[in-house]
C-alpha cells in the first residue's frame, strides 16, 4: 500500500525566507503526487502535481517541487516566504497503475511565517 | 469558489441520529471521492464513485455508506452517529488521471 511521510508538523520561517517542506513517498512504482494547501476554515487548494512530465513542477503562488525517484521524495519549496502563506500543507499519492485514483494524504506540515 | 458544492457546511447533531450530506461535483467530472478530515485520523479516504458506481473503498464504516445519483450528485449517509464521528467530510470530484478539486467541506459536531 502507498503512504506518504511528511517530516515536520510544524515549521516556522522568518518572512522572506526559503520555504521548504519535505515529502516522501512509498510506492513500488513512480506514483502521481499532490500538494495540496489548507487555509483555515477552508477546503484543499491544489498547489501542484506531478504526474511524470517533468520533474520539476511549477505550481500556484510560487511553490514548486521537484521529483526525485531515487529518493522518493517530492519536496516543497517557495523561495521567499509570504504572510499569506500561513496555512496547513498536505501531501498527497495516488497510484497510476492499479486504477485506485484515491489520495493517500500525509499527516500535514502547519507553516509558520513569522514577520 | 471550487466548482465541488458541499451542503451543508455545518451540522450539529445528536448521538445516535442519522445525517446526509450532499455534494455536487464540478461540471464534467464523473467521479467523487469522500474523505474525513480529524484531529487524530487524519485526512482518510472513505469512498469513490465513478458515474453511478461504487469504484473503491477506503476506511469507511458500516454505520456509512454513500451513493452517486444519474445527475452525478452525491450523498454521504452517517448513521448511529458517535461522538468520534465529529469531523470536517469533503467531497472532491474528478476527471480520471487528473487532478481532483475539493469542496469546501461540512463540518458535523455529534454532542
Amino acid at each position: 500500500a502507498q503512504s506518504v511521510t511528511q517530516l515536520g508538523s510544524h515549521v516556522s520561517v522568518s518572512e522572506g525566507a526559503l520555504v521548504l517542506l519535505r515529502c516522501n513517498y512509498s510506492s513500488s512504482v513512480p506514483p502521481y503526487l499532490f500538494w495540496y494547501v489548507q487555509y483555515p476554515n477552508q477546503g484543499l487548494q491544489l498547489l501542484l502535481k506531478y504526474t511524470s512530465a517533468a520533474t520539476l513542477v511549477k505550481g500556484i503562488n510560487g511553490f514548486e517541487a521537484e521529483f526525485k525517484k531515487s529518493e522518493t521524495s517530492f519536496h516543497l519549496t517557495k523561495p521567499s516566504a509570504h504572510m499569506s502563506d500561513a496555512a496547513e500543507y498536505f501531501c498527497a499519492v495516488s497510484d497510476r497503475n492499479t486504477g485506485r485514483r484515491a489520495l493517500t494524504f500525509g499527516s500535514g506540515t502547519r507553516l509558520q511565517v513569522q514577520p | 469558489d471550487s466548482g465541488v458544492t458541499q451542503t451543508p457546511k455545518h451540522l450539529i447533531t445528536a448521538t445516535g441520529q442519522r445525517v446526509t450530506l450532499r455534494c455536487s461535483p464540478r461540471s464534467g467530472d464523473l467521479s467523487v471521492y469522500w474523505y474525513q478530515q480529524s484531529l487524530d485520523q487524519g485526512l482518510q479516504f472513505l469512498i469513490q464513485y465513478y458515474n453511478g458506481e461504487e469504484r473503491a473503498k477506503g476506511n469507511i464504516l458500516e454505520r456509512f455508506s454513500a451513493q452517486q445519483f444519474p445527475d452525478l450528485h452525491s450523498e454521504l449517509n452517517l448513521s448511529s452517529l458517535e461522538l468520534g464521528d465529529s469531523a470536517l467530510y469533503f467531497c472532491a470530484s474528478s476527471v480520471e488521471g487528473s487532478g481532483y478539486t475539493f469542496g469546501s467541506g461540512t463540518r458535523l459536531t455529534v454532542v
